[in-house]
């Protein structure tokens, strides 16, 4: 079946630190790819999303490029600062009803 | 947030009782989700409709129902609570209002369920 599978959490990194955040997918045909964050206390957001093979999603400096040789959608940025610490989720959908599948999610703290 | 409002955002209930979640959204779209938050497991669809009266199971649907009357409002019953059941209820919808336009997906606010 479709499935999705983030890396452990929790990351800790200081700012201005390299992120990444690995993403790999199971999945039949063409999914559509997405990164979702959540802040303390809230709701979902959507980052950033990639909807074909060698698309890459960008949005506030983090970045993600759909890889369908390897079945990927790492999240990267360059430098993260303290006020990136959240939840973030990996996420695949599947045309049928636009149900999402979601990772199990990776906690990311940034220090000061 | 597109439009979407969950109540109530807490509450406590006791095991056995049946426990009501609305979700209500004001932009008129077509498809609307449930979904249940819990540690190590991300956010795993109970339900989702497709339609006014129109609705699917998701992966975790046993325990629950859902009713959609209006096309604004989206009902999670819970017929008789668990405390397995104990969680954080996330409403979505798809924005788009044909069958088979799917855009974003949001989500609101959440409400968070204690099951004593």
């Amino acid at each position: 079946g479709n499935s999705v599978t983030q890396m452990e959490g929790p990351v800790t990194l200081s700012e201005e630190a390299f992120l990444t955040i690995n993403c790999t997918y199971t999945a039949t045909g063409y999914p559509s790819l997405f990164w979702y964050v959540q802040y303390p206390g809230e709701g979902l957001q959507l980052l950033l999303k990639a909807t074909k093979a060698d698309d890459k999603g960008s949005n506030k400096g983090f970045e993600a490029t759909y890889r369908k040789e390897t079945t990927s959608f790492h999240l990267e940025k360059g430098s993260v600062q303290v006020s990136d610490s959240a939840v973030y989720f990996c996420a695949l959908r599947y045309n049928q009803g636009g149900k999402l599948i979601f990772g199990q999610g990776t906690e990311l703290s940034v220090k000061p | 947030d597109a439009g979407i409002t969950q109540s109530p955002r807490h509450k406590v209930t006791e095991t056995g009782t049946p426990v009501t979640l609305r979700c209500h959204q004001t932009e008129n779209h077509r498809y609307m989700y449930w979904y249940r938050q819990d540690p190590g497991h991300g956010l795993r669809l109970i339900h989702y409709s497709y339609g006014v009266k129109d609705t699917d199971k998701g992966e975790v649907s046993d325990g629950y129902s859902v009713s959609r009357s209006k096309t604004e409002d989206f009902l999670l019953t819970l017929e008789s609570a668990t405390s397995s059941q104990t969680s954080v209820y996330f409403c979505a919808i798809t924005e788009g209002t044909a069958i088979g336009e799917y855009n974003e997906q949001f989500f609101g606010p959440g409400t968070r369920l204690t099951v004593l």
